[in-house]
Formats: structure tokens, C-alpha cells, sequence
């Protein structure tokens, strides 16, 4: 069974910093998702990452794969208040009769002035 | 862009009504999924299905059906409601194995 885990699950953190969260997966997977909710909204598409070393940026917010290491971080450069959200990862296993995504805990965000 | 069209953001219902939520995807996509998501217990899969008339169970499928006449809809049917169901549900869909999920915009249940 595919397990996705994301730390930290709470993060407080003040604006202008910098800060990591992480997904870590426990099975063989080249596909990994990132997604973000605004309190009481749904969640939106950020980041799909397809392959080893495979890096996507926007705006204050980079997310990257390795593969090897079953790992994924999202990055936040110089946070805003706006940034204040819950994220989630979604993995998809190489197995291809899993047709469903297996998505972390989230990692609530909030930003503090 | 995909757009994933739930019929109703917010609900209130009686316990014992029959409930139906209603999911709509417009970009003809194969897969689609009902999550249930409770403060503190993340997304959880409810059923899914992979085409017309096929579903399967998610993790928590107990006093929920679902049905899929056509592919583009997709719905969710609470027999019986119960005050253990009000949440928030989310309905999704995707190209296919392994694609990633686009999202409707929720619909909060409240149980009464």
C-alpha cells in the first residue's frame, strides 16, 4: 500500500522567510502533484512533477522530485500572507492498476504579519 | 481548461433523506472520484469510477452509492443521511491512470 507522508502538518511562519515542506512516498512512483486549498475552497492544481530532478517554480513557491530518494519538497522564498493556505502532495504509483492518486495529510500554512 | 462542476455549494438535509450530489466534467476525461474531506482527516476516497457504469470503493464507501450513467456525470447518493455525513464533499476527475486531478469547487453537506 502506497503511504504519502508531509511534514510539518501546522507551520506558522512569519513573512519574508523561507521554509520546506515535504512529502515523502514509500513505493516506486515518477509522478507527483501538489496542490493547494484556501480555507473552505477546493483544492486547485499548482505543480505536476514527471520525472527525477524535475523542478517547477512559481512566483514564491518551487517544488522538486527525487525519485530515487522518494521524496518531493515545496519551497517558499520570502513568504506572503497571501501564501497562508493547506497543501497537499498526491502521488500516483507506477502500478498501473491503482487508478487513483494517494494524496498526504496536507500541511496547513499560515503566514504570519 | 477542464472545468469539474458540482451542483450545489451548499446543502442542508434532514437525517433520513435520500441525498444526491450531482458532478459534471466537461473535457471527457475517464476517471472521476468522490472524497469526503473532515478537519483533521484529510482527503478521503469515497468511490471511484473508470468508466460508464463501472465504480469502485474507496476507503470509506459505507452508506454511500454512486452512479455513472454517462461519462461526464458522476454522482453521489446518501441512502439515508446521517449527521456523521455533514462535510465537505469533493468531486474529481482525470485523463486516466496516473494523470493528476481537477477539482470541483465542493459542496458543504449539513446533516440535521
Amino acid at each position: 500500500e502506497l503511504k504519502v507522508e508531509q511534514n510539518p502538518l501546522f507551520l506558522s511562519m512569519q513573512e519574508g522567510k523561507n521554509y520546506t515542506i515535504y512529502c515523502n512516498y514509500s513505493t516506486t512512483s515518477d509522478r507527483l502533484y501538489w496542490y493547494r486549498q484556501d480555507p473552505g475552497k477546493s483544492l486547485e492544481s499548482l505543480f505536476v512533477l514527471l520525472s527525477n530532478g524535475a523542478v517547477k517554480q512559481e512566483g514564491r513557491l518551487m517544488a522538486s522530485l527525487d525519485t530515487k530518494a522518494r521524496l518531493s519538497t515545496l519551497h517558499i522564498t520570502a513568504a506572503v500572507h497571501d501564501l497562508s493556505a493547506t497543501y497537499f502532495c498526491a502521488v500516483a504509483p507506477r502500478l498501473r492498476s491503482a487508478r487513483q492518486l494517494t494524496f498526504g495529510s496536507g500541511t496547513q500554512l499560515t503566514v504570519l504579519p | 481548461d477542464v472545468k469539474v462542476t458540482q451542483s450545489s455549494r451548499y446543502l442542508v438535509k434532514r437525517t433520513g433523506e435520500k441525498v444526491f450530489l450531482e458532478c459534471v466534467q466537461d473535457m471527457d476525461h475517464e476517471n472521476m472520484f468522490w472524497y469526503r474531506q473532515d478537519p483533521g482527516l484529510g482527503l478521503r476516497l469515497i468511490y471511484f469510477s473508470y468508466d460508464v457504469k463501472m465504480k469502485e470503493k474507496g476507503d470509506i464507501p459505507e452508506g454511500y452509492s454512486v452512479s455513472r450513467e454517462k461519462k461526464e456525470r458522476f454522482s453521489l447518493i446518501l441512502e439515508s443521511a446521517s449527521t456523521n455525513q455533514t462535510s465537505m464533499y469533493l468531486c474529481a476527475s482525470s485523463r486516466g491512470w496516473g494523470y493528476g486531478y481537477t477539482f470541483g469547487s465542493g459542496t458543504r453537506l449539513t446533516v440535521v
